[in-house]
This record gives structure tokens, C-alpha cells and sequence, in this order.
């Protein structure tokens, strides 16, 4: 069945420095992929997706892109700032078309430092 | 853009007693609802999907009478926790799609004592 695996947390670093947390997944056909943030005592937000190959996603300074070739969909930002700490996690759908489930990967717990 | 709302954010109930905590889509029609439950530091694991106006669909583990959904209207779906326990305390967070992507609400956070 379809998975999703992500770097394992949690991930603590400090104000403006780089930020990469990996996604692979294991899927049939075409998936749309996502990266969804957490907010302490808050639901899911989509911070940004992909829909097919080589499609970059981005939003807030956030970007991710769309690897067929290595099933992987890595989350990068070049300078984070405080505000960022959240839970991130990367899911796909199976389909590319509205009303689909998703499956997520295990969330990356993410704090940065001032 | 599209808001799904989710209530209550927070319920503490008695062991043995029923909590229903409701999901609407406040601007968009959803035919369809997931509703997913996430324990502390983990990921969402996906209890069923709700389809408007049929039973839901749940998945494997999950017990369909003691977690009701009702999907009544395009714009509402409930979910009722039964004879609470415990081990069902949980954030629970539904979530609803016009369109790809699906669109999150803020989840209720049950704990029973």
C-alpha cells in the first residue's frame, strides 16, 4: 500500500539557519504530494503541494519539489525564523483529483532556537 | 478560502459517557469527510471516511460502534465517541475537500478521566 516515510525529529536549530527535512514515499501511479504544518494546539495547514513530476511547490519560504526518479518530496527553507517551529508533516494522495484520502508520514517536530 | 470548522476544541468527559463532536464545511459543499485521530507525538492515523447520505467507511481497527459517524448533510458530519474510555482520550480532527487539498479543522482535543 501507499507510504509515506519522514525524517524522524525532532529537529532543533537556530534562528536563520537551513532547514531540510526528508520525505520519500512508496506509491502506485501518480500521487499529489504535500507538506501540512501543526501549530501548537492547532489542526493541520497545507503549507504547500506538488501534482506531478518535477512540479516544485512553495509558500512562506518553503519549498519542496516533486522527485519521481527518487520517490522524494524533501522540505527546504534557507532561513528559519522562530515563528517556524511547528510539526511538519509530508503526505500524498493517491489520485489527482479532489476527495481523496490521505497518508502521512510520522510528522517532524521542529524548533528553532532564537 | 475554503474553512472547515471543527467543535468543541476540548471536551473532558466521564468514563462510560458518549461525546459527539461536529465538522462543517462553512463555505463549500463536502460530499465526502475524513476523520482522523492523532496521539500525542504521532502521526494521523485515518479512523473513516464519511459519505453524505450512506454509511461511512471505516478503517481496519477501527470499531464502527463505538466510533458513530453521521454524515446528515452536505455541510455536517458527526462524530460520536461511545461509551468513552480512557484510551479514546486523543485529538481527533476531521477533515473535508471541494477540490485537492483537503482543508483541516482545528481538531477537539477528548480526554476522559
Amino acid at each position: 500500500g501507499d507510504s509515506v516515510t519522514q525524517m524522524e525529529g525532532p529537529v532543533t536549530l537556530s534562528e536563520e539557519a537551513f532547514l531540510t527535512i526528508n520525505c520519500t514515499y512508496t506509491a502506485t501511479g501518480y500521487p499529489s504530494l504535500f507538506w501540512y504544518v501543526q501549530y501548537p494546539g492547532e489542526g493541520l495547514q497545507l503549507l504547500l503541494k506538488a501534482t506531478k513530476a518535477d512540479d516544485k511547490g512553495s509558500n512562506k519560504g518553503f519549498e519542496a519539489t516533486y522527485r519521481k526518479e527518487t520517490t522524494s518530496f524533501h522540505l527546504e527553507k534557507g532561513s528559519v525564523q522562530v515563528s517556524d517551529s511547528a510539526v511538519y508533516f509530508c503526505a500524498l494522495s493517491a489520485r489527482n483529483f479532489g476527495n481523496e484520502k490521505l497518508t502521512f508520514g510520522t510528522g517532524t517536530r521542529l524548533t528553532i532556537i532564537p | 478560502g475554503a474553512v472547515v470548522s471543527q467543535h468543541p476544541s476540548w471536551v473532558i468527559c466521564k468514563s462510560g459517557t458518549s461525546v459527539k463532536i461536529e465538522c462543517r464545511s462553512l463555505d463549500f459543499q463536502a460530499t465526502t469527510m475524513f476523520w482522523y485521530r492523532q496521539f500525542p507525538k504521532q502521526s494521523l492515523m485515518l479512523m473513516a471516511t464519511s459519505n453524505e447520505g450512506s454509511k461511512a467507511t471505516y478503517e481496519q481497527g477501527v470499531e464502527k460502534d463505538k466510533f458513530l459517524i453521521n454524515h446528515a448533510s452536505l455541510t455536517l458530519s458527526t462524530l460520536t465517541v461511545t461509551s468513552a474510555h480512557p484510551e479514546d482520550s486523543s485529538f481527533y480532527i476531521c477533515s473535508a475537500s471541494d477540490l485537492e487539498p483537503l482543508h483541516f479543522g482545528n481538531g477537539t482535543r477528548l480526554t476522559v478521566t
